[in-house]
């Protein structure tokens, strides 16, 4: 069964500085997806960026990217210029290619708390 | 843009009482699914739903789950007698297609049992 670990439950950031939060993940499957999901106080859970783990480039949404180190399982996320608006839980998914046969379901990390310090 | 949506935000029930979950998921999309939370504790899959039937559900989706789809629009999660350890926070969430498509999740529904 595949895992996800998010082994920092909070980290905080200055106004406009970069912070990254990290990932690892088990799996024996080669093909998958990894995905960042941001839930603010508000509680929606919102998609902050996707990668399809046979694409070699890392994705990347405006202020956001990610590090996708598939020999090492890691999926890190960046966030530039952090905004006080991305206060918030960010979870780390992981979902199986159906291609291979695999689940379709999320399987989440903890979650790690980010707190941005104007 | 569109969202999922539940309903309500928040119930508190006794234990051994029936509750329903509302969710109305985005109007094109055709996979749903719901997750919980356990205060402190991961995102954990509980069912997944398509073309009216389960199409995968994990160990926790018990006899005491299920799920309808009673018209074009509403994904409900029925609870049939609430135990302690049902509390947790349950979310919907649908995509258009199964595979590629990124999953959309509703705001979540607090399920306090006393």
């Amino acid at each position: 069964a595949q895992t996800v670990t998010q082994s920092q439950p909070e980290m905080s950031v200055q106004e406009a500085e970069t912070v990254t939060l990290s990932c690892t993940y088990d799996t024996s499957e080669s093909d998958y997806y990894l995905f960042w999901y941001k839930q603010p106080p508000s509680r929606q859970m919102i998609l902050v960026i996707r990668q399809e783990a046979y694409k070699q480039q890392n994705a990347t949404e405006n202020r956001f990217s990610v590090n996708f180190q598939k020999a090492a399982k890691s999926f890190s996320l960046k966030i530039s210029d952090s905004q006080l608006g991305d206060a918030a839980m960010y979870f780390c998914a992981y979902r199986s290619s159906l291609t291979q046969g695999g689940s379709e379901k999320l399987v989440f990390g903890k979650g790690t708390k980010l707190t941005v310090n104007p | 843009e569109p969202e999922v949506t539940q309903t309500p935000s928040h119930q508190v029930t006794q234990m051994g009482q029936e509750v329903i979950l509302r969710c109305v998921p985005i109007s094109n999309h055709l996979y749903f699914y719901w997750y919980r939370q356990i205060l402190g504790q991961k995102v954990e899959f509980l069912v997944s739903f398509y073309n009216n039937e389960i199409s995968e559900k994990s160990e926790i989706f018990d006899d005491q789950f299920s799920v309808e789809r009673p018209d074009g629009s509403n994904f409900t999660l029925k609870i049939r007698s609430t135990k302690l350890e049902d509390s947790a926070m349950y979310f919907c969430a649908s995509s258009a297609t199964s595979g590629r498509d990124t999953q959309y999740f509703g705001p979540g529904t607090r399920l306090t049992v006393l």
